[in-house]
């Protein structure tokens, strides 16, 4: 069964751009979750969909967006691009969007976003 | 507020050696725990999880980890490092209400010296 599969995997954008990453779950999950990776800090939740729901959110500010479409496939955005917005960022999926014994969060690669 | 603390930034162990990365959280619920793994360019690959049960949780790799609620800790433990378990090592608490969201610790780097 294929991974979860984000694209790009690398992207370089200046300041004031926006930009769309997109992250495609293991066949038959239904659940993703983005999370910001930096050195300063750390892993961050930013969002969670379930079947093209908003279930949760994190705190980040309202540039930063994101879907789910009908497929469970996944698109989040960064408008107005800050230099501090550079960082990986990972999506993870799982079946379900309760925690679960029988269910697991499988990350992808991540994206790694540069801003300049 | 829900957090997770790894106090070692960093270790370095030789290879054979018995490792022990640790983890304290705190959680106004009953927790579910996790660690999870990261090579350099990677993705978050999960170790193990505990979510009730038997406190201790063997995982993948060799791994296992130890939840003890009276010290609000869930250890990582493996007997005998292998060079090629240098990566960063990531503690984890999730689960709260419904929802998948994880709260992660700042990570530990494990070096690996032969």
């Amino acid at each position: 069964k294929a991974g979860v599969t984000q694209t790009p995997r690398y992207l370089i954008k200046t300041r004031g751009q926006q930009v769309t990453l997109s992250c495609s779950p293991i066949s038959g999950h239904r659940s993703v979750s983005w999370y910001q990776q930096t050195p300063g800090q750390g892993l961050q939740f930013l969002f969670e969909y379930f079947s093209e729901t908003q279930r949760n959110k994190g705190n980040f500010p309202g540039r930063f967006s994101g879907r789910q479409f009908s497929n469970s496939r996944s698109e989040m955005n960064v408008s107005t691009l800050e230099l501090g917005d550079s960082a990986l960022y990972l999506c993870a999926s799982s079946l379900f969007f309760r925690a679960s014994e029988a269910d697991t969060q499988y990350f992808g690669p991540g994206t790694r976003l540069t801003v300049l | 507020a829900q957090s997770v603390t790894q106090p070692d930034i960093h270790i370095t162990v030789s290879e054979g050696a018995s490792l022990e990365l640790r983890c304290n959280y705190s959680y106004g619920a009953t927790p579910y725990l996790f660690w999870y793994v990261q090579s350099p360019g990677q993705g978050l690959q999960l170790l193990l999880k505990y979510f009730s049960g038997d406190t201790l949780v063997q995982g993948i790799k060799g791994f296992e980890a130890e939840f003890k609620r009276s010290q609000s800790s869930f250890n990582l433990r493996k007997p005998s490092v292998h060079w090629s378990d240098a990566a960063e090592y990531f503690c984890a608490v999730g689960g709260y209400g419904s929802s998948d969201k994880l709260i992660f610790g700042t990570g530990t780097r494990l070096q690996v010296f032969p």
